[in-house]
């Protein structure tokens, strides 16, 4: 099956800096990639959506300024959490998709999350 | 209005019983697809069935199957003979036409414990 990754998978940093993650899709080229975030024991709720050259659409209530995404091929999408703060810590989670990758429904490919931890 | 609901937030199963995860949803489209999702301790999103609004046919995937009941609007998780290693967070999410291609809205989850 398609197979997404996500670098790093843990990260724990100081109030003020920026973190970047890193969301590649390793077998196939995804057309879209969407970016999640995940409180504990809360839903995913979907912040993004990039498609490959162009500027990603983001949902509302999330603020572009403060979460850069940029995908800038088809295999590699990178979300930038800028001048984090404590309420930013969270499971953050990516998925790729394509027409042309999985059968009917499983058409949204997971990395396995990064989990922030901003102190 | 949640355009995915469900209402258990936990759920026990007994080791080898079966269990039913509800779900509703809500959506003015013809054409959408309903998922299920599993999500254990370590984060990771696992795909376990799907169900096409077109389809005549409740999806089946080895122990899991979908009791899609269109004009009810649910399309609930049926688990049989469950296993220790079933006990995660289980998400049901839905695909609208109208929506952004390929876009998948949650709901808000239902965390199943299977007991030895």
């Amino acid at each position: 099956g398609a197979v997404v990754s996500q670098h790093p998978s843990r990260v724990i940093c100081k109030s003020g800096t920026s973190v970047k993650i890193e969301c590649r899709s390793l077998d196939f080229q995804a057309t879209t990639m969407f970016w999640y975030r995940q409180f504990p024991k809360q839903s995913l709720m979907l912040m993004a959506t990039s498609n490959e050259g162009s500027k990603a659409t983001y949902e509302q209530g999330v603020e572009k300024d403060k979460f850069l995404i940029n995908h800038a091929s088809l295999t590699l999408s990178t979300l930038t959490v800028t001048s984090a703060h404590p309420e930013d810590s969270s499971f953050y989670i990516c998925s790729a998709s394509s027409p042309l990758a999985g059968g009917p429904g499983n058409e949204q490919f997971f990395g396995p999350g990064t989990r922030l931890t901003v102190l | 209005a949640q355009k995915i609901t469900q209402t258990q937030p936990g759920m026990f199963v007994q080791e080898k019983e079966a269990v039913t995860l509800d779900c509703t949803y809500d959506t003015s489209d013809q054409s959408y697809g309903l998922f299920w999702y599993k999500q254990p301790s370590s984060g990771e999103m696992i795909f376990l069935i799907y169900q096409g609004s077109y389809d005549e046919q409740n999806a089946t995937e080895g122990r899991y199957s979908l009791n899609f009941q269109k004009a009810r609007k649910s399309a609930n998780l049926v688990i049989s003979a469950s296993q220790l290693g079933d006990s995660a967070m289980y998400f049901c999410a839905m695909r609208e036409v109208s929506g952004s291609a390929r876009q998948l809205t949650f709901g808000s989850g239902t965390q199943l414990t299977v007991l030895p």
